[in-house]
């Protein structure tokens, strides 16, 4: 499968812990996003890469997030001491270098569960 | 800021109805604009989209209209069927890049 693969598909936490997301987009895809998708909502956006560099960032985005793309390929999420309402799904995509129109191609999600 | 309305569901047919779900958006500049879909247990994908007023996005029967207008891209179909049950979401994509979405609207398709 040459799609986006994100790992963990699910992940249960309790309210403090600290927990990590990995993404690893489709190759040669330069362009990397996360968002965050509520029950019974649309995804919101969260961060963008552009090969290593983080170009956006949103103000859902609080202190205890972080994101990486080191090498440009694939990425991280961390969450620092979670809180109950950091549960959702956590979606990425990624595109493919040249016109910004570009298709987002979706992995299939970390659901994240704080208790 | 930039968004995106769409009606709410869930929305119910019996196969082979007419199916509308409603979108407007509200956006600085000229976006392009997207329809995606979740089917159960799946992720998200693209399904149709258009990139300037007036083009039709179409496929697997679907259309849609960018409507600058009316600020429109409501989405269409003439006969659905049992397999087209999803979530159906409208996204805007600005200058960013980044895809701004509707709630989602859920469609359940009886045979």
């Amino acid at each position: 499968d040459t799609g986006v693969s994100q790992d963990p598909r699910h992940k249960i936490t309790k309210r403090g812990q600290n927990v990590t997301f990995r993404c690893d987009p489709i190759s040669e895809h330069n362009r990397l996003y996360w968002y965050r998708q509520t029950l019974g909502q649309g995804p919101e956006f969260l961060t963008y890469f552009q090969n290593e560099a983080q170009l956006e960032k949103s103000r859902l985005l609080s202190d205890r997030f972080s994101a990486e793309r080191p090498k440009g390929s694939f990425s991280t999420l961390e969450i620092q001491r979670t809180e109950q309402g950091d549960s959702a799904m956590y979606l990425c995509a990624s595109s493919p270098p040249g016109l910004a129109d570009n298709e987002q191609f979706f992995g299939p999600g970390t659901r994240l569960t704080v208790l | 800021g930039d968004s995106v309305t769409q009606m709410e569901g869930p929305v119910t047919l019996s196969e082979e109805a007419f199916l509308t779900i409603n979108c407007t958006y509200t956006a600085t500049g000229y976006p392009s604009l997207f329809w995606y879909v979740q089917y159960p247990g799946e992720g998200l994908q693209l399904l149709l989209k258009a990139t300037k007023a007036d083009d039709k996005g179409s496929n697997k029967g679907f259309e849609a209209t960018y409507r600058k207008e009316t600020t429109s891209f409501h989405l269409e179909k003439g006969s659905v069927q049992v397999s087209d049950s999803a979530v159906y979401f409208c996204a805007l994509r600005n200058q960013g890049g980044k895809l701004i979405f509707g709630q989602g609207t859920e469609l359940s398709v009886k045979p």
